[in-house]
């Protein structure tokens, strides 16, 4: 089962660039979700949505589109990279809310912005 | 707002030895939930506590949760090298509506000494 796929795994950016990570699940879950995870904040949600076509905003958004179109596909857009991006970035998926159920998660995206 | 805090930050330990994490919370949770990350991987859920005073155990680990739904302990009995990682814990946050939005810790990062 492929489960959470997350692409790419490594990328490197300019600052001002912009990019999408991607993030696909295929156990038909509702609700799925963007972390990052930078040393020693633990993770943090950036976005996370409850179903095709819901979205709404984490703990630190700033910076970051999402938007959900089918149940499979939730990806991730930067549209002018910083610095402060820099992060490892976690999708997730899971068949109930947030905190109800098991999160599934991808094996992450790490991102570098010079 | 909700705040997950977890201590300690680190934690080095022989083999062989016990090893402890806590979580507290500055709210009252409905459930709390923990994961492992093994170095470079992504975060694994490990379980799910719901009741008052619960006690869960999965082999070695041992899970509590807190009378009043405040704290929660993971307990490893006789560490073994497989055991190195972070480990989370994660409370929901209700935010608005019928949404949750899951809140880590920071995590405790244990190494074991062979």
């Amino acid at each position: 089962n492929a489960g959470v796929t997350q692409t790419p795994k490594f990328q490197v950016l300019k600052t001002g660039q912009s990019m999408t990570l991607q993030c696909a699940q295929d156990m038909n879950h509702e609700y799925m979700s963007w972390y990052r995870q930078d040393p020693g904040m633990g993770l943090r949600l950036i976005h996370y949505s409850v179903g095709a076509g819901i979205t709404d905003q984490g703990e630190v958004p700033n910076g970051y589109n999402v938007s959900r179109s089918t149940t499979e596909d939730f990806p991730l857009r930067l549209l002018s990279a910083a610095p402060s991006q820099t992060s490892v970035y976690f999708c997730a998926s899971s068949f109930n809310r947030q905190g109800a159920g098991e999160l599934f998660f991808g094996e992450g995206s790490r991102l570098t912005v010079l | 707002g909700q705040q997950v805090m977890q201590i300690p930050q680190y934690q080095h330990v022989q083999e062989g030895e016990d090893f402890t994490t806590y979580c507290n919370s500055s709210t009252t949770l409905s459930n709390i939930q923990w994961y492992k990350q093994r170095p470079g991987g992504h975060p694994v859920f490990l379980i799910q506590l719901v009741k008052s005073g619960e006690v869960k155990k999965q082999k070695r680990l041992t899970f509590q949760f807190g009378e009043a739904k405040k704290n929660s302990s993971l307990h490893i009995t006789a560490t073994q090298t497989t055991d190195v990682g972070t480990y989370f814990c994660a409370g929901p946050k209700y935010g608005g509506g019928s949404n949750y939005k899951l809140t880590f810790g920071k995590g405790t990062l244990l190494t074991v000494n062979p």
